[in-house]
């Protein structure tokens, strides 16, 4: 069975104090692996695709990482603004349709 | 560009009550078409998904159903509510092999 888990479940950080979260994976043939930021009360925000191990992709204060296990988004000086759950997502190989399989999210939040 | 509609944004609805909820999309063609429900606390499980119009398969037994009349049209009914129905509804567009993007989500509130 696919499963993807998150840690920690929530970070609290003090702006400007850089860190990273966690997405360990299990999934048959890893077709993509998807990072999103979801803000309270509103629908996911994508923010990064990632397919292959080693691959790196950066936005404003954000970089996600992929290793063949799992995928780490690493946060350099955050801002309150950053506040939010991220959740991180795998795709399997032998879906045509696209199936994604989430974490439980971390809850970031940033004090000023 | 792409964008994804829900209604209605919050619901409130009694035990036994019927209840359809609609998500259009705009900006693209014959798109792979989902939905998910996220309870307080947890992560997106998958309800349905359409790889085009009249096609829709379940991924959990539920109370639920789902339809797509329309290309960019889908629709998340069920003819009784029950309390564990309650939570966060989202639907979610993409093409096979690409990211989901996601609405802006329908609260439902069962009591």
């Amino acid at each position: 069975e696919d499963q993807v888990t998150q840690s920690p479940e929530a970070l609290r950080l003090q702006e400007g104090e850089s860190s990273s979260l966690n997405c360990s994976y299990t999934v048959s043939g890893l077709r993509g692996l998807f990072w999103y930021r979801q803000d309270p009360g509103k629908g996911p925000e994508f923010l990064f695709t990632l397919y292959s191990a080693g691959e790196e992709k950066e936005k404003e204060r954000l970089k996600a990482t992929l290793t063949k296990k799992e995928s780490f988004l690493h946060i350099t000086a955050p801002k309150p603004e950053d506040s939010a759950t991220y959740l991180c997502a795998a795709r399997a190989g032998g879906t045509s349709y696209g199936k994604l399989t989430f974490g439980q999210g971390t809850i970031l939040t940033v004090h000023p | 560009s792409q964008t994804i509609h829900q209604w209605p944004a919050t619901l409130v609805q009694p035990v036994g009550s019927p209840l359809s909820l609609e998500c259009t999309v705009e900006g693209t063609s014959n798109p792979n078409l989902y939905w998910y429900r996220q309870a307080a606390g947890r992560g997106l499980q998958l309800l349905f998904y359409s790889v085009g119009i009249g096609q829709i398969s379940s991924e959990v037994p539920q109370n639920l159903s789902a339809s797509r009349p329309q290309d960019r049209q889908f629709i998340l009914s069920s003819k009784k509510l029950l309390l564990s129905d309650s939570g966060f509804y989202l639907c979610a567009w993409s093409h096979v092999g690409i990211e989901q993007y996601f609405g802006p989500g329908t609260r439902l509130t069962v009591t």
